[in-house]
């Protein structure tokens, strides 16, 4: 079963608002991490947050990392078109050595 | 460009047939994953190679097998092909064992028929 569950699944805005998406986990972490994905394309690394960080920021985004709730969310503010994409949450388990990814949330900006 | 580079791009077989998927990590990368994403199954895990060596395992299939050679680049041999085979099947690298980033390719995707 997947380690981390995205929430919403889909998610609709305007240009220029801010876009929330959350992510919550099963087991204990070394990190979680942010991808993109642009439609049949790679995925792309945003973000990178350690077991024992609170919040991190890179440009418009911002991620939360609550440990004791298993949970975490991605900000993208004053959202772009380009923005569009689905975006995933992976978790990085204690010994586990392997990322595992969550179902995603598609993200919709519209202009 | 991340500098992990998968063959081919696009892929169309039978059923029953038997292919290699190769994915060259980033320059210096040790580690490689792999993963398959479908439609109704997101992206699955499904192994995880660090120099040369079997690190991790996912809900891979018997019909599925992996390696990664000296020169680091692996390949996912995926044999007996059944039609729900059909999806993307990305590799990523990354410098360590874990707890850092992964470089994803830009996929393989592979359409049984």
């Amino acid at each position: 079963s997947q380690q981390g569950e995205e929430d919403p699944q889909a998610l609709s805005i305007q240009e220029g608002e801010n876009a929330t998406m959350n992510c919550s986990y099963k087991t204990s972490i070394n990190n979680l991490q942010w991808y993109r994905q642009n439609s049949g394309r790679g995925l792309v690394h945003l973000i990178l947050i350690r077991s024992n960080e609170r919040e991190k920021h890179s440009g418009r985004l911002r991620v939360t990392l609550d440990t004791s709730k298993k949970s975490s969310s991605l900000l993208i503010t004053a959202s772009r078109a380009a923005d569009t994409a689905s975006y995933f949450c992976a978790t990085d388990a204690q010994g586990a050595q392997k990322l595992v990814f969550g179902q995603g949330t598609r993200l919709t900006i519209n202009p | 460009d991340s500098g992990v580079t998968q063959t081919p791009k696009h892929l169309i077989t039978a059923t029953g047939q038997r292919v290699t998927l190769r994915c060259s990590p980033r320059s210096g990368d040790l580690s490689v994953y792999w993963y398959q994403q479908s439609l109704d199954q997101g992206l699955q895990f499904l192994i995880h190679y660090y120099n040369g060596e079997e690190r991790a395992k996912g809900n891979i299939l018997e019909r599925f097998s992996a390696q990664q050679f000296p020169d680091l680049h692996s390949e996912l041999n995926l044999s007996s092909l059944e039609l729900g085979d059909s999806a993307l099947y990305f590799c990523a690298s990354s410098n360590h064992l874990g707890n850092t980033e992964a470089f994803f390719g830009q996929g393989t995707r592979l359409t049984v028929v």
